[in-house]
């Protein structure tokens, strides 16, 4: 069974803090990505890397920032929490040569 | 938390009934497409695929329809469960290597 973790699945931050949420993936996928999901506007694409230290902006970067160092591991940073940014946030993994996007269960972030 | 399937439209079915879930795309040159599933507070999972060189495919108890002329895409569910109870939403592979995914459908199934 394909394998993707979120660290947190509920996660409540200040704003203003610095706010990490960590994805791994087990199946060796060179592709990996950040969607945040919000009612009524379906899953928005953050960031995407499709190799180890490379990343590339997704439709909505603004206020994000990702690091992607091991190949089974892709952080999503926010530098500094705003209250627009409480969402659902979902870490994806597809391989190269593939199409589908395997997800994780997701991180559902509240900022006060 | 709130629930991702606030805002969206909704299909009621009565367990047993199929249900049928719609999806209009946006790209005519897409040729991948895929539905997913997302039950309360977890992350949306594979159900079923198509390329764009077939107009159906079937798997267990789901069946995906294509029709390209009309930038169309079905799901049906035979014999729905009250497990189908859950947000489903296609998504579309276009030249990018991208995957853009539609805002979704309710299913909600009466006992």
């Amino acid at each position: 069974d394909v394998k993707v973790t979120q660290s947190s699945r509920y996660l409540v931050k200040r704003t203003g803090e610095k706010v990490f949420l960590e994805c791994v993936q087990d199946m060796d996928h060179e592709n990996m990505f950040w969607y945040r999901q919000d009612p009524g506007l379906g899953l928005r694409l953050i960031y995407f890397s499709y190799d180890v230290k490379m990343k590339e902006k997704g439709d909505i970067p603004e206020g994000y920032s990702v690091s992607r160092e091991k190949k089974e591991r892709f952080s999503l940073i926010l530098e500094s929490a705003s209250t627009n940014q409480t969402s659902m946030y979902l870490c994806a993994g597809r391989s190269r040569g593939g199409a589908e996007q395997y997800f994780g269960p997701g991180t559902r972030l509240t900022v006060t | 938390g709130e629930s991702v399937g606030l805002h969206l439209p909704t299909l009621s079915v009565q367990e047993g009934d199929n249900s049928i879930i719609n999806c209009a795309y946006s790209n005519s040159a897409s040729d991948y497409f895929i539905w997913y599933k997302q039950e309360s507070g977890k992350g949306p999972q594979f159900i079923i695929d198509i390329r764009s060189n077939m107009d159906k495919r079937q798997g267990q108890r789901v069946t995906v329809l294509l029709n390209k002329t009309v930038k169309h895409l079905s799901l049906q569910i035979a014999a729905t469960q009250p497990g189908d109870s859950a947000v489903y939403f296609c998504a579309e592979k276009s030249g990018n290597n991208r995957l853009a995914f539609g805002k979704g459908n309710q299913v909600v199934v009466i006992p």
